[in-house]
């Protein structure tokens, strides 16, 4: 079975850092891209940004919204993905989601529960 | 960058209803369009993938259509366990993007 578990999220100051973590299980995780959505209170989904698999260089992406504040990397020896913001603003304030995605497509087919992020002085 | 307009953002209907949601690409995706299910509280579920494809263990009561710039995401009869936030997605191009989201409610 197909689990990941997002850690890490908590209340933070505007301008500080959080490191969000992805814990994978039930599939071989270096084989996959791995990707974070986020949705702030009462909104939609947001793509955040996601990382390839290290068959296709291990590169990643971002939203605009994000890019050169956030960081996403992965630990294949760990089944673990992460999400380094810094610079943290009050409208990155959500719930972040970690995602698997599978082969062939830019989409989500596994979605882990959440984790909350609030930024506020 | 694509954009996705998804209709109705809500809607109410009765149990055992049909009930359609419409999502519009701003330029052609072909098919490379998803529905998510997010119920209250809860993570998103993939159901539908490249347009009409149903995710394995998902009711055969859902169903998806389209291709180009149109799509149709249906519940052929509404059931009390569809209460949810239904949203598109395309996967064309990057960044992939989501319909705003219907939020479908039981009358």
């Amino acid at each position: 079975e197909v689990q990941l578990v997002e850690s890490g999220g908590g209340l933070v100051q505007p301008g500080r850092s959080l490191r969000l973590s992805c814990t994978a299980s039930g599939f071989t995780f270096g084989d996959y891209a791995m990707s974070w959505v986020r949705q702030a209170p009462g909104k939609g989904l947001e793509w955040v940004g996601f990382i390839r698999s290290k068959a296709y260089g291990g590169t990643t992406e971002y939203a605009a919204s994000v890019k050169g504040r956030f960081t996403i990397s992965r630990d294949d020896s760990k089944s673990i993905a992460y999400l380094q913001m810094n610079s943290l603003k009050t409208e990155d304030t959500a719930v972040y989601y970690c995602t698997r995605v599978p082969r062939g497509g830019y989409y989500f087919d596994y979605w882990g529960q959440g984790t909350l992020v609030t930024v506020s002085s | 960058d694509i954009q996705m307009t998804q209709s109705p953002s809500s809607l109410s209907a009765s149990v055992g209803d049909r009930v359609t949601i419409t999502c519009q690409a701003s330029q052609d995706i072909s098919n490379y369009l998803n529905w998510y299910q997010q119920k209250p509280g809860k993570a998103p579920k993939l159901l539908i993938y490249d347009a009409s494809n149903l995710e394995t263990g998902v009711p055969s009561r859902f169903s998806g259509s389209g291709s180009g710039t149109d799509f149709t995401f249906t519940i052929s009869s509404l059931q009390p366990e569809d209460i949810a936030t239904y949203y598109c997605q395309q996967y064309d191009n990057l960044p992939p993007a989501f319909g705003g989201g219907t939020k479908v409610e039981i009358k």
